[in-house]
């Protein structure tokens, strides 16, 4: 039961270099998330998609592309990599929306580090 | 707007010992409460959920009560192990909207 997969685990970029983090789930969720998690400062949501074919901003988008593929895919495409952008970063996914129950499910995480 | 705030870590504590991690929250209206666990190397995922005031959340050992009048959703467990060792994060989620808003986390470290 593989869940919320991400990929890759692990990048490294330079500086102006672009790159795309690719999520799939296998849970038929229709909503699907990006947060990014820095020490001191919690999960911070970058993109959502509350369905196939919608995606909206989060509290940091700035600097992010999302493309909600199918119902299974959602990914995160930074098109010029900036220090500040060094993180990890989750995909999650719920049934309906997190007012329904609450419950994220999420991928491992993909660990960025741009030089 | 909407916001948790969690005690400040790390927080270390010997097998056995009682936990408490705390969490207060900014919010209008009547968010639900969550404490999400992360195991090292692992993604978050739910530990206890309570979605209105008095309510209880308990799951291994842990409990929180949604407690309205001082706006706090503490973590507690009474007697804590090795395997415990993880961060903790509260968060909470405002009805019709798409979000969970997550505290910073808290990481506990239980030594034998």
């Amino acid at each position: 039961n593989a869940g919320v997969t991400q990929t890759p685990k692990f990048q490294v970029l330079k500086t102006g270099q672009s790159m795309t983090l690719q999520c799939a789930q296998d849970m038929n969720h229709n909503s699907m998330y990006w947060y990014r998690q820095d020490p001191g400062m919690g999960l911070r949501l970058i993109y959502y998609s509350a369905s196939e074919g919608t995606t909206d901003k989060g509290e940091v988008p700035n600097g992010y592309n999302v493309s909600r593929l199918n119902k299974r895919e959602f990914s995160l495409r930074l098109e010029s990599a900036a220090p500040s952008q060094t993180s990890v970063y989750f995909c999650a996914s719920t049934r309906e929306g997190t007012s329904d129950t609450g419950e994220l499910f999420f991928g491992e995480g993909s660990r960025l580090t741009v030089l | 707007g909407n916001s948790v705030t969690q005690m400040e870590g790390p927080v270390t504590l010997s097998e056995e010992a009682f936990l408490t991690i705390n969490c207060t929250y900014t919010a209008t209206g009547y968010p639900s409460l969550f404490w999400y666990v992360q195991y090292p190397g692992e993604g978050l995922q739910l530990l206890l959920k309570a979605t209105k005031a008095d309510d209880k959340g308990s799951n291994k050992g842990f409990e929180a009560t949604y407690r309205k009048e001082t706006t706090s959703f503490h973590l507690e467990k009474g007697s804590v192990q090795v395997s415990d060792s993880a961060v903790y994060f509260c968060a909470l989620s405002k009805t019709g909207a798409n979000n969970l808003f997550f505290g910073t986390g808290t990481r506990l470290t239980v030594i034998p």
